[in-house]
């Protein structure tokens, strides 16, 4: 295992399209984590889940977002409806709950909405 | 209400010298802190995590925490231009979500 893995790494879509990211974690981890990453900002926390059960969704993620990590392994991040107000980084990390030394990021997902 | 600051820079230093990021927060309870570095169009990268009060280093990297002013920094010895880059303050409280500041885009001159 070499990390976190996140596909695709590029999407660029049309202004009302739907969007679907996946990120694969650390096998051994069993927190996932989604974060939006604007220019000049730093991450901004989304959603995150403790094998598969969502513990927590940020305020600020609208009903156009939702996450799902089915099996407590891989998780997917869809987006619908697109607006440009999404063009982003969108960050997926990993972690144990047990422990406290940080997250590991996968190399994001960079959306574009046309 | 932002709960983490960081003067946004950019901090320019010139190679061989010390570079001083520094952080601030408003929550007395948060528990444990941490420095992450991220080049332009990359990922954040964990550099070094601290708990309690005084320094911590780590090769060339020395944190700084002073939970009483509420402070935290990072300290880069004999910056190199590889060093380049914007480095982001988060904190949380226990295990839980990190919350980020919005980073300071440092510059180290040949």
């Amino acid at each position: 295992d070499t990390g976190v893995s996140q596909d695709p790494r590029h999407k660029i879509t049309k202004r009302g399209q739907n969007v679907t990211f996946r990120c694969d974690p650390i096998s051994e981890h069993n927190r996932l984590y989604w974060y939006r990453q604007t220019l000049g900002q730093g991450p901004e926390f989304l959603t995150y889940f403790q094998n598969e059960a969502q513990l927590e969704k940020s305020r600020l993620l609208s009903d156009r977002f939702s996450a799902e990590r089915p099996k407590g392994s891989f998780s997917t991040l869809e987006i619908q409806r697109t607006e440009q107000g999404d063009s982003a980084m969108y960050l997926c990390a990993s972690s144990f709950s047990t422990e406290n030394y940080g997250y590991t990021f996968g190399s994001g997902t960079r959306l574009t909405v046309v | 209400q932002k709960e983490v600051e960081q003067n946004s820079g950019p901090l320019s230093v010139p190679e061989g010298a010390i570079a001083s990021l520094n952080c601030t927060y408003s929550d007395r309870g948060s528990q444990s802190f941490f420095w992450y570095r991220q080049y332009s169009g990359k990922s954040p990268e964990l550099i070094m995590f601290i708990y309690s009060n005084g320094d911590k280093e780590d090769g060339r990297f020395t944190a700084q925490l002073n939970k009483a002013s509420q402070y935290v920094s990072l300290l880069i010895r004999d910056s190199q231009p590889s060093d380049s880059a914007t480095y982001l303050c988060a904190l949380n409280w226990g295990a839980q979500k990190l919350v980020f500041g919005q980073g300071t885009r440092l510059t180290i001159n040949p």
